[in-house]
C-alpha cells in the first residue's frame, strides 16, 4: 500500500486558519469515511484530532475540523494558535482493511 | 483512563526478531483493535498490524511487513506482542503500541520506544 499524499510543510499566522490536505485513491480516502488525524509534538506520541473525517475525540478543541471530497481530505485549523505548531498525521482505512498514514505535515506557526 | 508502555530489547541484531510488548492498564484489553505503528528518525508514522479479540483472534498485517510480522496476544496478562523476524537497519525506529474501539482510528496510544538494529 503506498502512503497518503500530505504537503511537507504548511505555515500560517496567529489567528489565521490552514488545511492540510491528504490525498490517497478509490482504495482508501476516496472508498471510505474512515480518514482521522493526529497531531505529534516532537519526541511526543501521536494524539487523535479527528476520526471519521469530521469527528472530534471529547477534549479536543473545536478549532480543529476535517472534511472530505473525493480521493482527498482536509483538515481545517481555525484561529491558529502557537500550541498548534506540530506535525499532523493522516490515515485512513483501506479497502485491504489495514490502516494507511500519509507522509505528514510541518505545521509552522508564523 | 486506559494506559499503554512498551517494552522491550532498546537493541537488536541485525537477522534478529525484534520482540516488543504493550501493557495495557485500566481497562479490558477484549474487544478492542489493538495497533503496533512504528517511526523511523526524523520520518513519518508507519501501520505494521492490528489484533482483535472477543473470544477469538483476528489479526491483520501491513503488506508490506506480512513476510516479517507477527501480533499475539495473552488476555491473563493484559498484554499484546510484536515479533518482527530478520530485521536489518531499516527497521530501527521508535515502536508504538495503540488501541482504538475500531480498527479504522488509533485512541489511545503507548509513550514508544526506540528500537535500534546494530551488531
Amino acid at each position: 500500500q503506498s502512503a497518503l499524499t500530505q504537503p511537507a510543510s504548511v505555515s500560517g499566522s496567529p489567528g489565521q486558519s490552514i488545511t492540510i490536505s491528504c490525498t490517497g485513491t478509490s482504495s482508501d480516502v476516496g472508498g471510505y469515511d474512515y480518514v482521522s488525524w493526529y497531531q505529534q509534538y516532537p519526541g511526543k506520541a501521536p494524539k487523535l484530532m479527528i476520526y471519521d473525517v469530521n469527528r472530534r475525540p471529547s477534549g479536543v478543541s473545536n478549532r480543529f475540523s476535517g472534511s472530505k471530497s473525493g480521493n482527498t481530505a482536509s483538515l481545517i485549523i481555525s484561529g491558529l494558535q502557537a500550541e498548534d505548531e506540530a506535525d499532523y498525521y493522516c490515515s485512513s482505512y483501506t479497502s485491504s482493511s489495514t490502516l494507511v498514514f500519509g507522509g505528514g505535515t510541518k505545521l509552522t506557526v508564523l | 483512563q486506559e494506559q499503554l508502555q512498551e517494552s522491550g530489547p532498546g537493541l537488536v541484531k541485525p537477522s534478529e526478531t525484534l520482540s516488543l510488548t504493550c501493557t495495557v492498564s485500566g481497562g479490558s484489553i477484549s474487544s478492542y483493535y489493538w495497533s503496533w505503528i512504528r517511526q523511523p528518525p526524523g520520518k513519518g508514522l508507519e501501520w505494521i498490524g492490528f489484533i482483535y479479540y472477543s473470544g477469538s483472534t483476528s489479526t491483520n498485517y501491513n503488506p508490506s511487513l506480512k513476510s516479517q510480522v507477527t501480533i499475539s496476544i495473552d488476555t491473563s496478562k493484559n498484554q499484546f506482542s510484536l515479533n518482527l523476524s530478520s530485521v536489518t537497519a531499516a527497521d530501527t525506529a521508535v515502536y508504538y503500541c495503540a488501541r482504538g474501539s475500531t480498527m479504522t482510528w488509533l485512541r489511545y496510544w503507548g509513550q514508544g520506544t526506540l528500537v535500534t538494529v546494530s551488531s
